[in-house]
């Protein structure tokens, strides 16, 4: 098992592009979820999704779009990039959205935006 | 909505000596659990150790012990002989009855001196 990916690792941006950050998952997971790391913060939730067809908003979710149209993805989509996005981004997953079950993180992925 | 407190922004220990890392939260759920992840230079999110709310017993995974005191709501972790690969960031994380994912705190940085 690969595990959760991420692609991809760095990416600069200038404002007002957009992009897709990706994310996989090949454990049969049903929960998946996006977080932002920003400096001297902890992790903050953006969106998460219980299951294929399935998304909500998290804590952030200005600025961002997500959509799972499969069990495996979980694309996140910055429509038009702004400085303030410049961040860490890490993509989650588990079994399923009880409490109980372990997170799983991808290896993050760094954006700036110019 | 639950907040997590880390009061200690760092420390820094000598190899082979203990040291604790605090951790407070705050919420008005009975059921939730409590974590701690480390994130070395890597910036790959490992989890430490987890600890049920119901769960009176304290979580124990080899050198790493926690301090859970439900009713002060305070969820501390002790790193025993700690080793140069502590060092990292570690941040302590909530997760309620919700699907909306895990609470970070802001993580404390540790050091080990050789």
């Amino acid at each position: 098992n690969a595990g959760v990916t991420q692609t991809p690792k760095f990416q600069v941006l200038k404002t007002g592009q957009s992009m897709t950050l990706q994310c996989a998952q090949d454990m049969n997971h049903e929960y998946m979820s996006w977080y932002r790391q920003d400096p001297g913060m902890g992790l903050r939730l953006i969106h998460y999704s219980v299951g294929a067809g399935i998304t909500d908003q998290g804590e952030v979710p200005n600025g961002y779009n997500v959509s799972r149209s499969t069990t495996e993805d979980f694309p996140l989509r910055l429509l038009s990039a702004a400085p303030s996005q410049t961040s860490v981004y890490f993509c989650a997953s588990s079994l399923t959205p009880d409490l109980y079950n372990e997170q799983f993180f991808g290896p993050g992925t760094r954006l700036t935006v110019l | 909505a639950q907040t997590v407190t880390q009061s200690q922004p760092e420390m820094s220990v000598q190899e082979a000596e203990t040291v604790t890392l605090s951790c407070t939260y705050d919420t008005s759920e009975s059921n939730y659990y409590l974590f701690w992840y480390k994130q070395p230079p890597s910036r790959q999110m490992i989890l430490v150790i987890r600890q049920e709310a119901y769960k009176q017993q304290n979580a124990t995974e080899n050198r790493f012990s926690v301090n859970f005191q439900k009713a002060a709501k305070s969820f501390s972790l002790k790193i025993s002989d700690s080793q140069l690969g502590d060092t990292a960031m570690y941040f302590c994380a909530f997760r309620g009855g919700g699907a909306d994912g895990l609470t970070f705190g802001k993580g404390t940085h540790l050091i080990i001196q050789p």
